[in-house]
């Protein structure tokens, strides 16, 4: 079975400055999908970023990139220029490609930006 | 907003209640979900279904009990509940066959079992 782990319950941001959030994952699958979700206060979790294994240059969506170390299982997702907007909890997630889409979730990362 | 939605946002019952839980969503996807989060451990998933069939029951205690009339709506049935069935219950929804595999989730139902 795939496990996730995020070993970061909460970590905190100055404004505009930039933060990485860790996670690590196990699997014997050489081909899978990661994800990075926030969900922010009493919001809808939505999707921030997605990886798939197969690919080796690193995902980027605007002020949001990971770093894929695929030898390592690690999937971090780095914030630059933080904005008070992306307080939230984080979740790092894992699913295979060839299995049904099951969504293994660890459990997440509480960031606080602060103005 | 993802385009999911969920009836009720809260909900306190007792355990000898008979409640339900609503969830819809209008973006033609086929597969729906039920997740349970609860604080400090990762979302558990409960049930998915693809094109009205259950594909997925992840060991979930008979008094959860799902149903999926059709693809765009979800409901979760609930009947004698624990108080550690106290979680937020979210809904997703995802097409079978797209290559960005997201899950599209709904605000989710806070469940208060007293």
């Amino acid at each position: 079975a795939q496990t996730v782990t995020q070993s970061q319950p909460e970590m905190s941001v100055q404004e505009a400055e930039t933060v990485t959030l860790s996670c690590t994952y196990d699997t014997s699958e050489s081909n899978y999908y990661l994800f990075w979700y926030k969900q922010p206060p009493s919001r809808q979790m939505i999707l921030v970023i997605r990886q798939e294994a197969y690919k080796q240059q690193n995902a980027t969506e605007n002020r949001f990139s990971v770093n894929f170390q695929k030898a390592a299982k690690s999937f971090s997702l780095k914030i630059s220029d933080s904005q008070l907007g992306d307080t939230a909890m984080y979740f790092c997630a894992f699913m295979n490609s060839g299995g049904y889409q099951k969504v293994t979730f660890g459990t997440g990362t509480k960031l606080q930006v602060i103005p | 907003e993802t385009g999911v939605t969920q009836t009720p946002r809260h909900l306190v019952m007792g355990m000898t209640n008979k409640k339900s839980l609503k969830c819809e969503q209008h973006l033609g996807h086929n597969a729906m979900y039920w997740y349970k989060q609860s604080a400090k451990k990762p979302l558990e998933l409960m049930f998915v279904y693809n094109f009205k069939e259950q594909t997925e029951n992840n060991s979930v205690p008979s008094r959860f009990s799902p149903e999926c009339p059709n693809s765009s709506h979800l409901f979760l049935h609930l009947h004698t509940l624990q108080p550690e069935d106290s979680a937020l219950y979210l809904c997703a929804s995802s097409k079978e066959g797209q290559l960005t595999y997201e899950q599209y989730f709904g605000p989710g139902t806070r469940l208060t079992v007293t």
